[in-house]
């Protein structure tokens, strides 16, 4: 089944304790990407990419990392999390850009 | 800076009770615009791409519609299994080929009651 999983779906974790939410996508999708989404804000784009190697900030980036070493994984990382990383989570992969995007199931993220 | 605001932001609808959700947007540049359907707790799931003014796309009762400044997503006959919140996204033309940003509306939740 054509699909991108997230892991884990919840999470609960203290401030400063370093975490990755990791997502796999198994349709060879060149494009993935990363989005948070918060009441009464939507969706918003933390990063993306459009290949291995090749990644970019998108509009809330300030306190994540990415990384993109392979086609299929596309991690999202939290340092240092802060309780206004509170959120729920979603990666997105698509095969080119004028493709709609396949959403994960996401991650709710709770940081006290 | 490209927006998306989606009207109204809930619509509580009878079974059978056909309807409209309107999508505006502001956009330097239209690539596409992506219609999503989000149940509760989990993914967006896929619906349509529009890509010019007067293109028109179905899918069961679901028909969406653009023009140079808006979308309408047409619900016709709605069951209560077409509860849901329903997502506008633009994806704009840009220079960098990276670009392959979505910009979200807010979403108009949709409750259909038997």
């Amino acid at each position: 089944e054509a699909q991108v999983t997230q892991n884990p779906r919840y999470l609960i974790t203290v401030t400063g304790k370093k975490l990755t939410v990791t997502c796999s996508q198994n349709m060879n999708h060149e494009y993935m990407s990363w989005y948070r989404q918060d009441p009464g804000l939507g969706l918003r784009q933390i990063y993306y990419s459009m290949n291995v190697e090749v990644t970019d900030k998108g509009d809330v980036p300030e306190g994540y990392k990415v990384s993109r070493k392979e086609k299929r994984n596309f991690p999202l990382i939290l340092e240092s999390p802060s309780p206004n990383q509170t959120s729920l989570y979603f990666c997105a992969s698509s095969l080119f850009g004028d493709y709609g995007y396949t959403f994960g199931s996401g991650t709710r993220l709770t940081v006290v | 800076e490209d927006q998306v605001t989606q009207s109204p932001e809930a619509l509580r609808l009878q079974e059978g009770e056909s309807s409209s959700l309107n999508c505006s947007y502001t956009v330097s540049g239209l690539r596409g615009l992506f219609w999503y359907r989000q149940d509760p707790g989990k993914g967006p799931e896929f619906l349509f791409t529009l890509y010019s003014a007067g293109e028109e796309k179905e899918k069961e009762r679901l028909k969406a519609t653009l023009t140079k400044k808006e979308s309408f997503l047409h619900i016709t006959a709605p069951k209560p299994e077409d509860s849901a919140t329903y997502l506008c996204a633009v994806q704009a033309k840009m220079i960098k080929a990276a670009g392959n940003k979505l910009t979200f509306g807010g979403g108009t939740r949709v409750l259909v009651k038997p």
